[in-house]
């Protein structure tokens, strides 16, 4: 079956433009995670969507960053104001909650690599 | 403090060996998971193994095992007989809390290169 995915896959953009990276995650999948990687490092947690709603946005960085996943499925992290700093991998993983569920593992997409000129 | 503490940056292994990925963990809670990813060049991101905090036996996964010790708050990564297609940045995570749902915290990773 069809995993995570994420558009674009790269995108090249100049300080101060606005971007937004989309994420389609697997079928069925409630929950949606987006972290962002930078070189070198893990990847770190910005936000996680249970169905439409936001359960948690304590990893956005300010409020340049926002999220929306506004019928449970496709989800879009939108930039603002883009700055050098906010270059990195963007990842996006969905996991099916189940109760009793002994782990849920996230499954990640292939991440859009942002560049910021 | 760090979540999640992988001390080694790079490991080399020779074909057909094992090696040993070391991660160290911080939490107050109870309940918790422990993940390991592989993630290839490519860029993605491969779930590999996963143990409970309250599981009493370690996990295994084929030629992925993990030694969890509890007391000691370390959940290594063992990969026997090392194939070249090993070679990877390895991610050690926890997910705290009962709720299954709950973020990752990832380490800073460990590149491993196999050696033919």
């Amino acid at each position: 079956g069809a995993g995570v995915s994420q558009t674009p896959s790269n995108k090249v953009t100049e300080k101060g433009k606005y971007v937004e990276l989309r994420c389609d995650p697997i079928s069925g999948h409630t929950a949606l995670y987006w972290y962002r990687q930078s070189l070198g490092q893990g990847p770190e947690f910005l936000i996680y969507f249970q169905g439409t709603g936001a359960a948690d946005d304590s990893g956005l960085p300010n409020d340049r960053f926002f999220a929306v996943r506004p019928e449970g499925s496709v989800s879009t992290l939108k930039i603002q104001r883009t700055e050098r700093g906010d270059s990195a991998v963007y990842l996006c993983a969905s996991s099916q909650i189940i109760a009793g569920g002994s782990y849920n593992e996230q499954f990640f997409g292939p991440g859009t690599r942002l560049t910021v000129l | 403090a760090q979540k999640i503490t992988q001390t080694q940056p790079g490991m080399f292994v020779q074909e057909k060996e094992a090696v040993t990925l070391d991660c160290t963990y911080d939490t107050s809670d109870q309940s918790y998971g422990l993940f390991w990813y592989k993630q290839p060049s490519s860029g993605e991101m491969i779930f590999l193994i996963y143990q409970g905090s309250y599981d009493e036996q370690n996990a295994t996964e084929g030629r992925y095992s993990l030694n969890f010790q509890k007391a000691r708050k370390s959940a290594n990564l063992v990969i026997s007989a090392s194939q070249l297609g090993d070679s990877a940045m390895y991610f050690c995570a926890m997910r705290e809390g009962e709720y299954t749902g709950n973020q990752f915290y990832f380490g800073t990773g460990t590149s491993l290169t196999v050696i033919p």
